[in-house]
């Protein structure tokens, strides 16, 4: 069965700085997919950035971006610039891509980040 | 831009009665889940649904759950008989495809049994 860690349960960081979210996920498998979805105190799950295992380049999406070690199976988020509304928990999540249960996200147990002005 | 829609945003009910939680999955997307978060918990896979029929489901989805699609646009979440337990954020999300494509979330229900 596959498992994501998030490590750290809380976290804060000075607006226009930059902050590093960790993950680690452990699993047999060769083909999966990562996630890092945002959850405002709206509770609405937003989706920030995909990873394909297959990919050896790390996604990037704006301010957002990722540092993908396969081999040590971490997963980690760099928000740069940091903004107000980035205020939020962070869920880092995995998809295996073939084979049963595909399709169906597991995720860590979340980390809060709070930016502050 | 598209996206998943869910009714009610809240829904307070007593324990034992039947609920009903509705979602409307992006129009192109043919794969559709439901997820629960218990306040303070992390997101759980309840149900995965394909072409009318259950994909997979978790060992919490048990005889209390169904879903359904009643027509081409709703998916539906049925707990018969709520339990003090159920409480917590019921998410639907849908994908166009389990291998390749996204999940993008609704807004989820948040379900407070009494």
């Amino acid at each position: 069965a596959q498992t994501v860690t998030q490590s750290q349960p809380e976290m804060s960081v000075q607006e226009a700085e930059t902050v590093t979210l960790s993950c680690t996920y452990d699993t047999s498998e060769n083909n999966y997919y990562l996630f890092w979805y945002k959850q405002p105190p709206s509770r609405q799950m937003i989706l920030v950035i995909r990873q394909e295992a297959y990919k050896q380049q790390n996604a990037t999406e704006n301010r957002f971006s990722v540092n993908f070690q396969k081999a040590a199976k971490s997963f980690s988020l760099k928000i740069s610039d940091s903004q107000l509304g980035d205020t939020a928990m962070y869920f880092c999540a995995f998809m295996k891509r073939y084979g049963g249960s595909q399709g169906n996200l597991i995720f860590g147990k979340g980390t809060k980040l709070s930016v502050k002005p | 831009e598209p996206e998943v829609t869910q009714t009610p945003s809240h829904q307070v009910t007593q324990m034992g009665q039947e609920v009903i939680l509705r979602c409307v999955p992006i129009s192109n997307h043919l794969y559709f889940y439901w997820y629960r978060q218990i306040l303070g918990q992390k997101v759980e896979f309840l149900v995965s649904f394909y072409n009318n029929e259950i994909s997979e489901k978790s060992e919490i989805f048990d005889d209390q759950f169904s879903v359904e699609r009643p027509d081409g646009s709703n998916f539906t979440l049925k707990i018969r008989s709520t339990k003090l337990e159920d409480s917590a954020m019921y998410f639907c999300a849908s994908s166009q495809s389990t291998t390749q494509e996204t999940q993008y979330f609704g807004p989820g229900t948040r379900l407070l049994v009494l």
